[in-house]
């Protein structure tokens, strides 16, 4: 899988939006782009993913660059719940092996 | 319901003994993961599994081995534990594919003493 490039923390206050950036710069064109994060003491947890359209779910919406060498999870209005390890993860096309994980944007929500 | 379950959730043990985690998904899923997750938090891909093949991390140790009775359980069996195997395992399944998303367990705490 194609390396990914995250911020160490990101600090930010609760009911406001969180923008979480990912560089991925080595992109190949059927690589998919998710989003996992993981909350203290649980395993990690499914959030988005996409391939060249902006998604929306229920958690988040997911923000991909035309050129698709970045993208940005969204989380409209931050809760304290929210407060977790974030990764960005690339997957190719075949996607038979498992996810690759980084060290992940460490998200810190003030109440 | 729980989605996928592990058990047990903590295990505690000696070096040299060997163990087994058990890893079960209610979701029709047809391929299975194991990670590690060590002290340091870093979580990596020890063994992906599906009816017709076994990818495995050339990292891990052939202590460790995944056995599958059926579609729904991928169990971690681990000979002669060190004191590195210490570590939270966590299984995972999907539907396989980069297209689809993971589903992951509680985690179990592995410390050998």
């Amino acid at each position: 899988d194609a390396k990914t490039t995250q911020p160490n923390s990101m600090e930010s206050n609760e009911e406001e939006p969180v923008h979480l950036p990912c560089n991925h710069s080595t992109i190949s064109g059927t690589d998919y782009i998710h989003w996992y994060r993981q909350l203290p003491s649980q395993g990690p947890e499914y959030v988005i993913h996409g391939l060249t359209s902006n998604v929306n779910n229920r958690m988040a919406s997911l923000a991909i660059a035309e050129d698709r060498k970045s993208s940005t999870l969204i989380l409209h209005r931050a809760t304290l719940r929210d407060a977790a390890v974030y990764y960005c993860i690339l997957r190719d096309g075949g996607g038979a092996d498992g996810l690759t994980f980084g060290k992940g944007t460490h998200l810190i929500i003030q109440p | 319901d729980t989605a996928v379950s592990q058990t047990p959730k903590y295990l505690v043990t000696q070096m040299g003994n060997d163990k087994s985690i058990k890893c079960e998904q209610n979701l029709g899923h047809d391929t299975m993961y194991w990670y590690k997750q060590d002290s340091k938090k870093f979580l990596k891909i020890m063994f992906s599994y599906n009816n017709k093949e076994l990818i495995i991390n050339e990292t891990v140790p052939n202590r460790f081995s995944p056995k599958s009775p059926d579609k729904a359980h991928l169990n971690l069996h681990i000979n002669s534990l060190e004191l590195g195997d210490s570590a939270v395992y966590f299984c995972a399944s999907s539907h396989g594919g980069a297209s689809y998303e993971q589903y992951f367990g509680p985690g179990t705490r592995l410390t050998v003493t």
